[in-house]
């Protein structure tokens, strides 16, 4: 596509659900990451992944958040048992991956809101 | 550890005005990279410059331009002749080389008032 897309937009669930947030990167950019924006800590990584696999998740912030990544495009980030400080909005971001790690430079998605009640 | 710090939380200027926002990092390696994205109210972040820190030439982009400064551990962003357009969040952000992992740092809220 045009751009990254990501669904859905807004999602309201109640505490202890799980929740799945799906990010379409742009055509042919190798490289997807997942970011969480919250009032409280600005915005933080959580996870990279350079076609299927994931060299860096080092910022997932518990054993209740997952992400996969499929064909080497659609990603998921699933949440379980969703709690109150979950509530965020996850941005998720693709690159070309064309330049050294580090220099890549990120296209975003305009994210997903989490509402945890 | 990698740390990126924007102290201005807020910043209002009227239009036509000239505006720096101040953007400070820390970190212990040697090669690394700073960036500067734009988040306007839609969301999405836009990628707005690059730099290497070997490269401390000051850019100028249109009314946009960035003084890096290795001295002082800053990439600070100013805005010549402001804009409505111009309001939204600015984030700074470093990585290592190797490493895509961006640190940013808590955004500047420009408004812009007519």
């Amino acid at each position: 596509g045009a751009g990254v897309s990501q669904s859905p937009s807004n999602k309201v669930t109640e505490k202890g659900k799980d929740v799945e947030l799906r990010c379409d990167p742009i055509s042919g950019h190798t490289a997807l990451y997942w970011y969480r924006q919250s009032l409280g800590q600005g915005l933080e990584f959580l996870i990279y992944f350079q076609g299927n696999s994931a060299p860096d998740k080092s910022g997932l912030p518990s054993d209740r958040f997952s992400a996969e990544r499929t064909g080497g495009s659609v990603s998921t980030l699933t949440i379980q048992r969703t709690q109150q400080e979950d509530s965020a909005v996850y941005l998720c971001a693709s690159s070309l991956a064309d330049r050294g790690a580090g220099a890549n430079v990120l296209t975003f998605g305009a994210g997903s809101r989490l509402t945890v009640l | 550890a990698q740390k990126v710090t924007q102290a201005q939380t807020e910043i209002s200027v009227v239009e036509k005005e000239d505006v720096t926002l101040d953007c400070v990092y820390e970190t212990r390696d040697t090669t690394y990279y700073l960036f500067w994205y734009k988040q306007p109210p839609s969301g999405e972040l836009v990628f707005l410059i690059r730099r290497n820190s070997f490269d401390e030439q000051n850019e100028i982009s249109g009314r946009y331009s960035w003084n890096f400064q290795k001295s002082t551990s800053s990439f600070n962003f100013t805005i010549t002749a402001s804009q409505v357009v111009d309001s939204a969040v600015y984030f700074c952000a470093l990585t290592n080389f190797g490493n895509e992992k961006l640190t940013f740092g808590t955004g500047t809220r420009l408004t812009i008032i007519p």
